[in-house]
């Protein structure tokens, strides 16, 4: 199985702020990396696949980087609707697994 | 607009089966069966992190996590747009979020096969493992 290690666990930044959340896969996973956002309450949404590739609806300030076993997702300025948990998650080999979330708070 | 609908019990006694259904609104009849997705089940346990528990695709195949693999299984009925996931044995441990996804195909990088991500979510049914 896959770890999925994201870096930190909790994150205090101030609306406009940029921000680089980080994922680390055990192995390689080559580009399939996928990131998602969850607000309380609610379901996970896709933000980015394939590492780098934004979601059909998601924001221009969402951006994804990275190949193999280190991966970033960088906001690039905050919004106040932007602060919430993030997830990594791996698609290169059954089972699929997730990180543990980077929680964004506001600072 | 296509949505996932996920429904069954809110609560189930230790040592039963967990059965839930997701339904896929908002889509022609044979949506599932045109083969252009994966189905799946997601778990999100209270104040934690996701699980992956499952997924298959309109003919059948499954892919089922190792760890929940002796208890699940995964179901499809193309003429409804429904699939199912059945847990059995719960304990209280079984208590979560669970999400019904779907998932689409990402960019090849391999001949001959595919890689899946989740590209849309139900909102979620609490599954509550409780006497």
């Amino acid at each position: 199985e896959i770890v999925m290690t994201q870096s930190p666990a909790t994150l205090s930044v101030s609306p406009g702020e940029r921000v680089t959340l980080s994922c680390r896969a055990s192995q390689t996973v080559r580009t399939k990396l996928a990131w998602y956002q969850q607000k309380p309450g609610q379901a996970p949404s896709l933000l980015i696949y394939d590492a780098s590739t934004r979601a059909s609806g998601s924001p221009a300030s969402f951006s994804g980087s990275g190949s193999g076993t280190d991966f970033t997702l960088t906001i690039s300025s905050l919004q106040s609707e932007d602060f919430a948990v993030y997830y990594c998650q791996q698609y290169y080999d059954w089972p699929y697994t997730f990180g543990q979330g980077t929680k964004l708070e506001i600072k | 607009q296509l949505q996932l609908q996920e429904s069954g019990p809110g609560l189930v006694k230790p040592s039963e089966t967990l059965s839930l259904t997701c339904t896929v609104s908002g889509v022609s009849d044979d949506y599932i069966s045109s083969g252009t997705h994966y189905w799946g089940w997601v778990r999100q346990p209270p104040g934690r992190g996701l699980e992956w528990i499952a997924s298959i695709y309109y003919s059948g195949s499954a892919y089922y996590n190792p760890s929940l693999k002796s208890r699940v299984t995964m179901s499809v009925d193309t003429s409804k747009n429904q699939f199912s996931l059945k847990l059995s044995s719960v304990t209280a441990a079984d208590t979560a979020v669970y999400y019904c996804v779907r998932l689409a195909k990402g960019a090849r990088i391999s001949l001959g096969y595919s890689y899946w991500y989740f590209d849309l979510w139900g909102r979620g049914t609490l599954v509550t493992v409780s006497s």
